[in-house]
């Protein structure tokens, strides 16, 4: 079982639809959690993080952790094409030290 | 927010040589730095963790010989390709932890990215 997995997709949304992208992750003992977006060719800049149980939200942007179930989500509300990118989930847990283990990453296309 | 300067941005060089890839924190110090290389349409794979004032920490399958990081400051850390060949063409990216968020005694961490450096050996 890979530390961290997500749906490769690609995910296809209307614009102005909510794209919904999940995370599961293997280690229980897992703190903090982040998602990134990467566009083509581009390195990959912070969306969200999030450490507690619950949903925290940033403008159009909701993170949701439940750690029983080792699943966290990326929401994103009235979607539009510039959020075409690819999203990657990153777990920081105690058996990681200072580094952070990647998913492979769920490429998002927005349709006008 | 945190900064974190790559360069060159892009690099071509002929089989055989080597390249040098610069990674800076601009407004704040990293005594750890982590070095990635991501293949088109994969996601991002740790190469090596860079430590200041020590060895870096390789991961199983990179070649420290080949893959050479110095970390000499806490501001700057290196990664030199030396001898490459085409399949080392790559984008290697940088990354430095720092303060994100505090309060009520626990800090929390983030990584800042470097802008990436696409390397093309022909």
């Amino acid at each position: 079982q890979k530390e961290v997995e997500q749906n490769s997709g690609p995910l296809s949304v209307p614009e102005g639809a909510i794209a919904s992208l999940n995370c599961t992750y293997s280690d229980r003992g897992s703190q903090s959690f982040f998602w990134y977006r990467q566009y083509s060719g581009k390195s990959p800049e912070l969306i969200m993080s999030i450490y507690s149980n619950g949903d925290k939200e940033d403008g159009r942007f909701t993170a949701q952790l439940n750690k029983a179930s080792q699943y966290v989500s990326l929401l994103i509300r009235d979607s539009q094409p510039s959020d075409s990118a690819t999203y990657l989930c990153a777990v920081n847990g105690r058996n990681y030290g200072q580094n952070f283990v990647f998913g492979p990453g769920t490429r998002l296309s927005v349709l006008p | 927010g945190a900064v974190v300067s790559q360069h060159p941005s892009r690099v071509i060089c002929k089989s055989g040589t080597s390249v040098k890839i610069e990674c800076r924190s601009l407004d704040f110090q990293a005594t750890t730095m982590f070095w990635y290389r991501q293949f088109p349409k994969q996601s991002l794979m740790l190469m090596a963790t860079s430590n200041e004032g020590s060895k870096a920490t390789y991961e199983q399958g990179v070649e420290k010989d080949k893959f050479l990081i110095n970390h000499a400051s806490l501001t700057l850390s290196t990664l030199t390709v030396t001898s490459a060949h085409p399949e080392d063409s790559s984008f290697y990216i940088c990354s430095a932890r720092d303060l994100i968020s505090g309060g009520r005694g626990k800090s929390n961490y983030g990584y800042t990215f470097g802008s990436g450096t696409r390397l093309t050996v022909v």
